[in-house]
């Protein structure tokens, strides 16, 4: 059973305007999430994370929302650039879990020059 | 440079023949993961080690194996009863199980069955 989803798995953007990914989870014990970027036959790369304690996160041009009530969070990129086009997933972890964690589908995010 | 290193970046298997994926890290932490990534699939667990001579089953194990010996390494057996190998395979590692930290990855290795 997945408990981490990305429901959308592609989104295009215009460049210069907000790109918007978002995530839903199940488990109502993570208490940690993070966004990963993953361009193709690479490793994925770190971006932002937040904890349960926050409801939100900002890094220059990302932002990650948590809203705990309705289990969703979102990343939001602005403004947009080419260089953003990659592939965006979302994962959460819980303590009482080991630090495991649980990984959604991935949304695709092309930039548009 | 601080990282991990996953070794071949493309590996192919003969049926019925067991192969190994190399993952070493210099970032000094703790626990190291395997996961297999199928296309338009996220990430799925192997196994994970929280320390040295330890590790966990994650969801999908059967078929495979690892080993840990050595803080910095942890190999991944894939065998001939993996019945359907073909994936892309990501290491990661992060300080430890009692941290809200960041897993770190590797750039993966290919696996496909000739």
């Amino acid at each position: 059973d997945q408990q981490v989803k990305q429901n959308s798995p592609s989104l295009s953007v215009q460049e210069g305007r907000i790109s918007i990914l978002n995530c839903d989870y199940t488990n109502s014990m993570f208490d940690y999430f993070l966004w990963y970027k993953k361009y193709p036959a690479e490793g994925p790369t770190f971006l932002i994370s937040i904890s349960s304690i926050k409801d939100k996160n900002e890094d220059g041009r990302f932002t990650v929302f948590l809203n705990k009530s309705a289990k969703h969070l979102s990343l939001h990129i602005v403004p947009s650039q080419p260089g953003d086009s990659a592939v965006y997933f979302c994962a959460a972890s819980a303590r009482n879990t080991g630090n495991q964690f649980y990984f959604g589908t991935g949304t695709s995010l092309t930039v548009i020059p | 440079d601080g990282g991990i290193t996953q070794s071949p970046k493309y590996l192919f298997r003969k049926e019925g023949q067991n192969v190994t994926l190399s993952c070493e890290q210099n970032l000094n932490h703790d626990a190291m993961y395997w996961y297999r990534q199928d296309p338009g699939q996220g990430l799925r667990l192997i196994y994970y080690s929280q320390i040295v001579n330890d590790f966990q089953k994650g969801d999908i194990a059967e078929g495979y194996s690892v080993s840990r010996e050595k803080k910095e390494s942890f190999p991944l057996t894939v065998t001939s009863a993996q019945k359907n190998p073909t994936a892309f395979y990501l290491c990661a590692s992060s300080r430890g199980k009692d941290s809200n930290q960041p897993q770190h990855f590797g750039d993966g290795t290919r696996l496909s069955i000739l």
